[in-house]
């Protein structure tokens, strides 16, 4: 069955540094994954996702993917941390019986 | 213009009540969805329609009742509520079938059981 691991519940950084984000994932064929973010009491929004091709895929917000096969990862990535980036963030991988699995989530914390 | 919207935004119920929660999508999609986050934000399916017809049914139980009166809209019923139903339910739609493009969500309604 699907997995993904998101290894850090909590990551702190300070602004203006740079982030990374990790995920591992489990699936049977080639995934296609994607980033989500969720700020406090809203709903997600997709950040970038990845179905073939160049392995570093770029998405909003200054955000970027790049997946691994050999390693089974899609860390995201930002070179430089802004206060407005604290949030929860979500990878997730699919498709496989037409939904998408999540991992538990990454609370990102900036500190000023 | 809102792409997905979900109504009510935060529900307050006493045990035992029925209530709905409604979704609607402007985006022309084929399948919809419907997620719980549970209080430790873990996001697990629950359900998926695809232009009205049910393709996925997670292990729900069965106070739980989806229903699509056309591929744009898709409610929840929920019979009987109990305290562990508290969470926040997503409802979310996707073009393509296998969900491939991702998925656009709703904002989400906080279900509280009292």
């Amino acid at each position: 069955a699907q997995s993904v691991t998101q290894p850090d519940i909590h990551i702190t950084v300070s602004e203006g540094a740079s982030l990374e984000l990790r995920c591992n994932y489990s699936y049977g064929a080639t995934p296609y994954l994607f980033w989500y973010v969720q700020s406090p009491g809203q709903g997600l929004q997709l950040l970038l996702k990845y179905f073939s091709g160049d392995t570093l895929v770029q998405g909003i917000k200054g955000f970027e993917a790049e997946f691994k096969r050999s390693q089974s990862s899609f860390n995201l990535r930002k070179p430089s941390v802004h206060w407005s980036d604290a949030a929860e963030y979500f990878c997730a991988v699919g498709p496989r019986g037409n939904k998408l699995v999540f991992g538990a989530g990454t609370i990102l914390r900036v500190k000023s | 213009d809102t792409a997905v919207s979900q109504t009510p935004k935060y529900l307050v119920t006493q045990m035992g009540n029925d209530k709905s929660i409604k979704c609607e999508q402007n985006l022309g999609h084929d399948t919809m969805y419907w997620y719980k986050q549970d209080s430790k934000k873990f996001l697990k399916i629950m359900f998926s329609y695809n232009n009205k017809e049910l393709i996925i049914n997670e292990t729900v139980p069965n106070r739980f009742s989806p229903k699509s009166p056309d591929k744009a809209h898709l409610n929840l019923h929920i019979n009987s509520l109990e305290l562990g139903d508290s969470a926040v339910y997503f409802c979310a739609s996707s073009q393509e079938g296998g969900g491939a493009d991702g998925y656009t969500f709703g904002s989400g309604t906080r279900l509280t059981v009292v």
